[in-house]
């Protein structure tokens, strides 16, 4: 089955604490993005990856840090930096050919105390 | 900057009847895509849109592109409860690779 996995489904930090939101794919896409959903808000981007090792900023990229050493994982961390880091975090991945749709994965939730 | 626009913010219809979605754009619109979210989950692409007048069609659900290429329609015909979620509408931006987001267009269901 190809697709996108995230882990955890739910994840709870306490305040100041770095945390790692996982995002892997199979898909063999070469772009992969991770999103920020907040109540009704549409997404906003973070971080996007054309290529392995190769990351660019997206419209709210402060706080959070990403790496791409391999072409199916994409690690999103949030750090203590970030200052409302509560929200609903969506990773994707696109072929970057014509049809460049993005697929998403489940989602986590991360909840800081 | 492009802004999309989605209309209602909220909608809740009678099982069985029909509805539509809108999605409007700022700016020419040279590629819309639909999705569908459940709560608390990942998007499900359900259509892309390229050229204007194009109309595209999945099970029950019809997508849209006005021929100025600037405002989209989603149409679902004899809704079901499985129909329920937040659909969402995303267009190609001036930035390469980044989509710009409407804020979603959450549907209830009354059975």
């Amino acid at each position: 089955d190809g697709g996108i996995t995230q882990s955890p489904k739910y994840l709870f930090r306490k305040e100041g604490q770095n945390v790692t939101l996982s995002c892997e794919q199979n898909l063999n896409h070469d772009a992969m993005y991770w999103y920020r959903q907040d109540p009704g808000q549409g997404l906003r981007l973070i971080y996007y990856s054309q290529i392995v090792n190769d990351f660019q900023k997206g419209d709210i990229a402060e706080g959070y840090s990403v790496s791409r050493e391999k072409k199916e994982s994409f690690p999103l961390t949030v750090t203590s930096a970030q200052k409302n880091p509560t929200a609903f975090y969506l990773c994707a991945s696109s072929p970057r050919t014509s049809d460049d749709t993005q697929y998403f994965g489940p989602g986590t939730r991360l909840t800081v105390l | 900057s492009q802004e999309l626009e989605q209309s209602p913010q909220s909608l809740i219809v009678q099982e069985g009847k029909n509805l539509t979605i809108n999605c409007t754009s700022s700016k020419t619109l040279y590629g819309l895509y639909w999705y569908k979210q459940k709560y608390g989950e990942g998007l499900i692409f359900l259509m892309m849109l390229q050229k204007g007048g194009e109309e595209k069609s999945h099970e029950k659900i019809t997508a849209k592109l006005d021929e100025k290429k600037q405002q989209s329609s989603l149409h679902i015909t004899a809704s079901q409860p499985s129909h329920a979620g937040i659909y969402l509408c995303g267009a190609d931006g001036d930035s390469n690779y980044q989509l710009i987001w409407g804020a979603g267009t959450k549907l209830i269901i009354k059975p």
